[in-house]
């Protein structure tokens, strides 16, 4: 069975940093590009950024760029998201997702998504 | 940048159909999927590549896109259906429309 599991939400100050973690079980991560989408409460999906299969590719939307960093381990499993110069409105729901390898990218698998409140 | 554009609500009495639209310019050509989301869950993808069904998803569940416009229909809707939708394509990166709350009264 396919699982994600993020980790690191939490209540953090305007300007702080936070790392989240994404474990990645029961499929070879290595063979799937990997996004993080986030939703802020009561409002919809919002991608932020994309990672290929091994690494070498990143994209990011401009809400996060320069401010968020993706990173994978395939050997360990993981993806993660490094979060710094945190805003309010950066207060959401954030989720691991992975994409399917078929055209257009759908996200076959989601985590149960974990929060990150920014807040003085 | 692309845009896809949902109507924000949508209502179905049980066991007829509802359909749920996403419009964008030309999206008929490009691939759309569809995820529901239920109060308090992650999102489930529910049709991808405009009509196909991943595997455990019902077949009341369809999708079709021609086009400006793809369409998620609901055959014979159940109360478990009501939840949010959201439509998503590819246009150089992901692209979500805003959203539509089904409610089945």
């Amino acid at each position: 069975e396919v699982q994600l599991v993020e980790s690191g939400g939490n209540l953090v100050q305007p300007g702080g940093s936070l790392r989240l973690s994404c474990a990645a079980s029961g499929f070879t991560l290595s063979s799937n590009w990997m996004y993080w989408v986030r939703q802020a409460p009561g409002k919809g999906l919002v991608w932020l950024s994309r990672i290929n299969s091994d690494g070498s590719s990143k994209i990011y939307a401009d809400s996060v760029k320069g401010r968020f960093t993706i990173s994978r381990d395939n050997a360990k499993n993981t993806v993660s998201l490094q979060m710094n110069s945190l805003r309010v409105d950066d207060t959401a729901v954030y989720y691991c997702t992975r994409a399917k390898t078929s055209p257009g990218f759908p996200l076959d698998s989601w985590g149960q998504g974990t929060l990150v409140t920014v807040s003085s | 940048s692309y845009e896809v554009s949902q109507p924000p609500s949508v209502s179905v009495s049980p066991g007829q159909t509802a359909r749920i639209s996403c419009s964008g310019d030309s999206l008929g050509d490009k691939f759309t999927c569809w995820y529901q989301q239920k109060p308090g869950q992650s999102p489930l993808l529910v049709i991808y590549q405009n009509s196909k069904r991943p595997a455990g998803i019902p077949d009341r569940f369809s999708g079709s896109s021609s086009g400006n416009t793809a369409t998620l229909t609901i055959s014979a809707t159940r109360y478990e259906d009501e939840a949010d939708y959201y439509c998503q394509t590819w246009d150089y990166e992901l692209v979500f429309g805003g959203g539509t709350k089904l409610a089945v009264l």
